[in-house]
């Protein structure tokens, strides 16, 4: 089956540095999407890796490992406004995105 | 420039009541989208569009049924409401350019079957 697996919930200080986890299983990959959900909102696309390597835009970068099935976000100076989920999310053979739980990020002061 | 936009906001319904759920988009997109998100659950896909008249069965289609009359529309019905049906309905809507593209989502519909 096809599987996204993600931390359920992280804490981290305002101006620290986060590093969210998502390993994943699919049938196919046509690349991995990271999006911000802010609670009661739309989730917000954030970032799409399709090749190995790291992504940065600038306090959020993602890193993807197409062989070890692997990817993060990276959030760098927190900020209070960070405090969201953080999805992550496979497009599938078919292009279908299959998609993580969510890993709900606490920003404390 | 709306985006995507989706009505109601919130309903409340009885077992057995039916509704409709309408999603607009003004960025003449393609490929629209219906998802549900639930607790500890990633989004699960009810049904989509790769264009007007068009349709077809997502993850969990099972007691709705969905209509793409007009490109910039989407209508997700329920006729016959239960209470696994409550949840956080979002749409999203893509272009179509025969690869990757990115879904943007309206704000969602939360709804409560009683």
């Amino acid at each position: 089956g096809q599987n996204i697996d993600q931390p359920t919930e992280m804490t981290a200080t305002e101006g620290a540095i986060v590093q969210i986890n998502c390993t994943y299983q699919t049938s196919g990959f046509n690349g991995l999407f990271w999006y911000q959900q802010h609670a009661g909102e739309a989730p917000t696309f954030l970032s799409y890796n399709v090749l190995d390597g790291l992504e940065e835009k600038g306090r959020f970068s993602s890193f993807l490992s197409r062989s070890k099935g692997y990817s993060y976000l990276l959030l760098k100076e927190l900020q209070m406004k960070d405090s969201a989920s953080y999805l992550c999310a496979v497009m599938d053979s078919n292009y279908q995105l299959i998609w993580g739980a969510g890993t709900k990020l606490i920003i404390k002061p | 420039n709306a985006g995507v936009t989706q009505t109601p906001k919130f309903r409340v319904l009885k077992t057995g009541q039916s509704m409709t759920l309408l999603c607009a988009q003004d960025m003449n997109h393609e490929y629209m989208y219906w998802y549900r998100q639930d607790p500890g659950m990633g989004l699960r896909l009810i049904h989509y569009s790769v264009g007007e008249g068009t349709t077809a069965k997502g993850e969990v289609p099972d007691g709705y049924n969905v209509s793409r009359l007009k490109k910039q529309n989407f209508l997700l019905g329920l006729e016959s409401a239960a209470p696994s049906q409550t949840s956080v309905y979002f749409c999203a809507s893509s272009h179509s350019s025969g690869g990757v593209e990115t879904q943007y989502f309206g704000p969602g519909t939360r709804l409560l079957v009683l």
